[in-house]
């Protein structure tokens, strides 16, 4: 059972204009979601974070937004840039159940071309 | 962020015998380290959480006695591929962190023939 979603393995966009990354979650005790970057052959490295108490957080070009409601959350990043390009998970916890497990979501392919 | 290392990068290693992995936190006392296996196109998968000094408390479906883990200091944690098949091929992958944030290695690929 996925409890972390992520429905588009890939995505492409124009240098300059927005890239939407979503998530779905299906866990209603996920309280804390996380966002990474990916390059390949590499860890990944924190993006941005956001809180359930919150409904956005905003970081420079990186905006997450949660709805709790709809358990959805997306990742803005504007302008997109060509260093932008890599795989993006989507992360969930339950930080006031105690837990410090992060589940992943598969992932979204961007490729921000030129 | 902590900075975390991998040794090896990469390793190929013939059926039937055992691989190390090293995970090491290089500016942050880690009491908790965790490893995650990626395969292609697939998300991280936590395959153990690492306890210094302590047993590692692993994800249902993984075998504890074919993946061993050794949590002997605060900055480094050990991962053991035991008699290793190509199936164990994959991408290993080992963070350091609290509730609030994971940061992680670079990761390393095992490549069983």
């Amino acid at each position: 059972d996925q409890q972390v979603k992520q429905n588009s393995p890939s995505l492409s966009v124009q240098e300059g204009r927005i890239s939407i990354l979503n998530c779905d979650y299906t866990n209603s005790m996920f309280d804390y979601f996380l966002w990474y970057k990916k390059y390949p052959a590499e860890g990944p490295t924190f993006l941005i974070s956001i809180s359930s108490i919150k409904d956005k957080n905003e970081d420079g070009r990186f905006t997450v937004f949660l709805n709790k409601s709809a358990k959805h959350l997306s990742l803005h990043i504007v302008p997109s840039q060509p260093g932008d390009s890599a795989v993006y998970f989507c992360a969930a916890s339950n930080v006031q159940g105690g837990s410090e497990k992060l589940v992943f979501g598969k992932g979204t392919k961007l490729t921000v071309n030129p | 962020g902590a900075v975390v290392s991998q040794h090896p990068s990469r390793v190929i290693c013939k059926s039937g015998t055992s691989v190390k992995i090293e995970c090491r936190s290089l500016d942050f006392q880690a009491t908790t380290m965790f490893w995650y296996r990626q395969f292609p196109k697939q998300s991280l998968m936590l395959m153990a959480t690492s306890n210094e000094g302590s047993k590692a408390t692993y994800e249902q479906g993984v075998e504890k006695d074919k993946f061993l883990i050794n949590h002997a200091s605060l900055t480094l944690s050990t991962l053991t591929v035991t008699s290793a098949h190509p199936e164990d091929s994959s991408f290993y992958i080992c963070s350091v962190g609290g509730k609030y944030e994971q940061y992680f290695g670079p990761g390393t690929r095992l490549t069983v023939t």
